[in-house]
């Protein structure tokens, strides 16, 4: 089944304190990307990736890192989390960004909680 | 930049009604246009699509026609029932950069 994965589904953690959140798919997509879904604002990029070692921000990637070194897999890292992270996190990912009307896939989504 | 500005909600009908909501777009170019439908504890998902002026994206008894003279993409259901309760992004995507624009979603509530 085509499908794109995260793990942790739930994390409540503490200020400061590092985690990772993994993304993983199985349809051979170059593009993936991470977001932000908060109540009110929608849903904000935080970082993309076109290929493999392919990484760029954006709209909100402050206090986050991502690494693409396999194409199935985009990991998000919070180095040292603030309350302000509190969120519900997508992944998302396609064949490519932008041109002719390609669809997204997301994840279930990561509802994380920074105390 | 470009932009999507969809209704807000939430948007409360009861079963069996006509819903409408509303999405604008700006942007440059020949956008390709999409709705994400958004379903209690998931992730988003495609609904449907339009490429190009004109064209009619359709899916489960929803439309949206790409409208160029009135940047417009308004999705439309004739008859909506309790399960199409969730979360509407109305997007595009433009072949000038890599970026996906998503509007700020709408929430539906459909009451029995």
């Amino acid at each position: 089944e085509a499908q794109v994965t995260q793990n942790p589904r739930y994390l409540i953690t503490v200020t400061g304190k590092k985690l990772t959140v993994t993304c993983s798919q199985n349809m051979n997509h170059e593009y993936m990307s991470w977001y932000r879904q908060d109540p009110g604002l929608g849903l904000r990029q935080i970082y993309y990736s076109m290929n493999v070692e392919v990484t760029d921000k954006g709209d909100v990637p402050e206090g986050y890192k991502v690494s693409r070194k396999e194409k199935r897999n985009f990991p998000l890292i919070l180095e040292s989390p603030s309350p302000n992270q509190t969120s519900l996190y997508f992944c998302a990912s396609s064949w490519t960004a932008g041109t002719s009307g390609i669809e997204q896939f997301f994840g279930p989504g990561t509802r994380l909680t920074v105390l | 930049g470009d932009s999507v500005t969809q209704m807000e909600g939430p948007v409360t009908l009861s079963e069996e009604a006509f819903l409408t909501i509303n999405c604008t777009y700006t942007a440059t170019g020949y956008p390709s246009l999409f709705w994400y439908v958004q379903y209690p504890g998931e992730g988003l998902q495609l609904l449907l699509k339009a490429t190009k002026a004109d064209d009619k994206g359709s899916n489960k008894g929803f439309e949206a026609t790409y409208r160029k003279e009135t940047t417009s993409f308004h999705l439309e259901k004739g008859s909506v029932q309790v399960s199409d309760s969730a979360v509407y992004f109305c997007a595009l995507t433009s072949n000038r950069d890599d970026k996906i624009i998503f509007g700020k979603g709408t929430r539906l509530h459909i009451l029995p």
